[in-house]
């Protein structure tokens, strides 16, 4: 298995510049989340999926869009980049278990500057 | 709404002595208590987790946690740091009902040799 799985590794952008951050889990696992990781802000969730189809808002949104493409996949966007998307962005997923208390699994994480 | 707070932001230890990481929490129904490693340039690991079972909760690499209601702590522990211990860590709550994590802002810990 190879757990949860993020592309690209790293990305630069211009200010302005759109792009999608795609990750994929091979654990059959029902939700999914979508986390930003600033310097002495710890992980702040911006999206997370419950179930295929359905999408909800986490602590930080603005600026970013997200698709549950499949019960494997889960996308972010960012339809228009801004320096202070600058990041490491991390996916997750769960849910196999009792909800509350089942294990994250997260993905190596991509590197994002916007410039 | 829940929330974490981990005191101090960088720890330094030496090779061999304890090693001792602060979380409190504070939730206003039964938390459940994570504690996470991520390792340089790596996604993050689950170490353990209380479930509402024993408040001693043992995990991977020799940690172990105790949950405290009385002081709203859940700290973590180690008996003799290894220079593998090296990373940095983070406590999360989550509640019945709601697996949405909230993070704590994170704790670097330093091995000395």
């Amino acid at each position: 298995n190879a757990g949860v799985t993020q592309t690209p590794k790293f990305q630069v952008l211009k200010t302005g510049q759109s792009m999608t951050l795609q990750c994929a889990q091979d654990m059959n696992h029902n939700s999914m989340y979508w986390y930003r990781q600033d310097p002495g802000m710890g992980l702040r969730l911006i999206y997370y999926s419950a179930s295929e189809g359905t999408t909800d808002k986490g602590e930080v949104p603005n600026g970013y869009n997200v698709s549950r493409l499949n019960k494997r996949e889960f996308s972010l966007r960012l339809e228009s980049a801004a320096p202070s998307q600058t990041s490491v962005y991390f996916c997750a997923s769960s849910g196999l278990g009792s909800g509350s208390t089942d294990t994250q699994y997260f993905g190596p994480g991509t590197r994002l500057t916007v410039l | 709404a829940q929330s974490v707070t981990q005191l101090g932001s960088h720890v330094s230890v030496s090779e061999g002595a304890l090693v001792l990481l602060r979380c409190n929490y504070s939730s206003s129904v039964p938390p459940y208590l994570f504690w996470y490693v991520q390792y340089p340039n790596q996604g993050l690991q689950l170490l353990l987790k209380y479930t509402s079972a024993a408040t001693l909760v043992k995990g991977i690499n020799g940690f172990e946690a105790e949950f405290k209601k009385s002081e709203t702590s859940f700290h973590l522990t180690k008996p003799s740091a290894h220079m593998s211990d090296a990373a940095e860590y983070f406590c999360a709550v989550s509640v019945f009902g709601n697996e949405k994590l909230t993070f704590g802002t994170g704790t670097r810990l330093t091995i000395i040799p």
